[in-house]
């Protein structure tokens, strides 16, 4: 199985801060690296597929790159709504495997 | 709009068996490959099952083979879990969800919480 290792665990950062999180893959999955954001008590989102495509409706100040088995997140211009767990998620092969989650909060 | 709605959540004791489902609507049913994905009490996300379009194709979590079998009924738009020989650590929201064009999930259902507990 694909294992996947995100960091950091938790951060803690300023409305208007550049915030980045990465995912390293155990071994190469090409571009098959997806980003999903989870507000408190809800249920997570897609925000990122394929890498770098931005899924309908998600604010431009998120953005996503990498490839082969490095890859990252970054949030330019931090929201208070942007307050979230993030995973990164793996659809090279099954099982489609989640990053531990990096939990986000708000100065 | 996509949504989907799932059921059939609940207590249930360790060993026993449930059935998850979920209603589909908003979007091509029968074109969609549908995942299960669940969540641990305070814990991250766990991808579980999938199944192709057509049913043609299933996946599974190693810890779920040969207990859970993910199926749909693509006249109904529906989608199922059975699990069997529940365990304890079973315990999680899960979330019915609908697959993108490479295996990413594009929506997800609000989820049902399944409780494996004596």
């Amino acid at each position: 199985d694909i294992q996947v290792t995100q960091s950091p665990s938790s951060l803690s950062a300023s409305v208007g801060d550049r915030v980045t999180i990465t995912c390293r893959a155990s071994q190469y999955i090409n571009i098959y690296l997806n980003w999903y954001q989870q507000r408190p008590g809800r249920a997570p989102s897609l925000l990122i597929y394929g890498t770098s495509s931005l899924h309908s409706g998600v604010p431009s100040r998120f953005s996503g790159s990498g490839s082969g088995t490095d890859f990252t997140l970054t949030i330019n211009s931090l929201q208070p709504e942007d307050l979230a767990t993030y995973y990164c998620q793996q659809t090279h092969s099954t099982p489609y495997t989640f990053g531990q989650g990096t939990k986000l909060e708000i100065k | 709009q996509v949504q989907l709605v799932e059921s059939g959540g609940g207590v249930v004791q360790p060993g026993r068996s449930l059935r998850l489902s979920c209603a589909a609507s908003g979007f091509a049913f029968s074109s969609a490959g549908m995942h299960w994905v669940r969540q641990a009490p305070g814990k991250g996300l766990e991808w579980v099952a999938l199944i192709w379009y057509d049913g043609s194709n299933r996946y599974y979590l190693d810890s779920v083979k040969g207990r859970f079998t993910i199926s749909r009924d693509n006249s109904r738009n529906m989608v199922y879990l059975q699990m069997n020989s529940l365990r304890a650590e079973d315990t999680a929201v899960y979330y019915c969800a609908k697959e993108g064009l490479s295996g990413y999930v594009n929506y997800w259902g609000q989820g049902t919480l399944v409780t494996v507990s004596s």
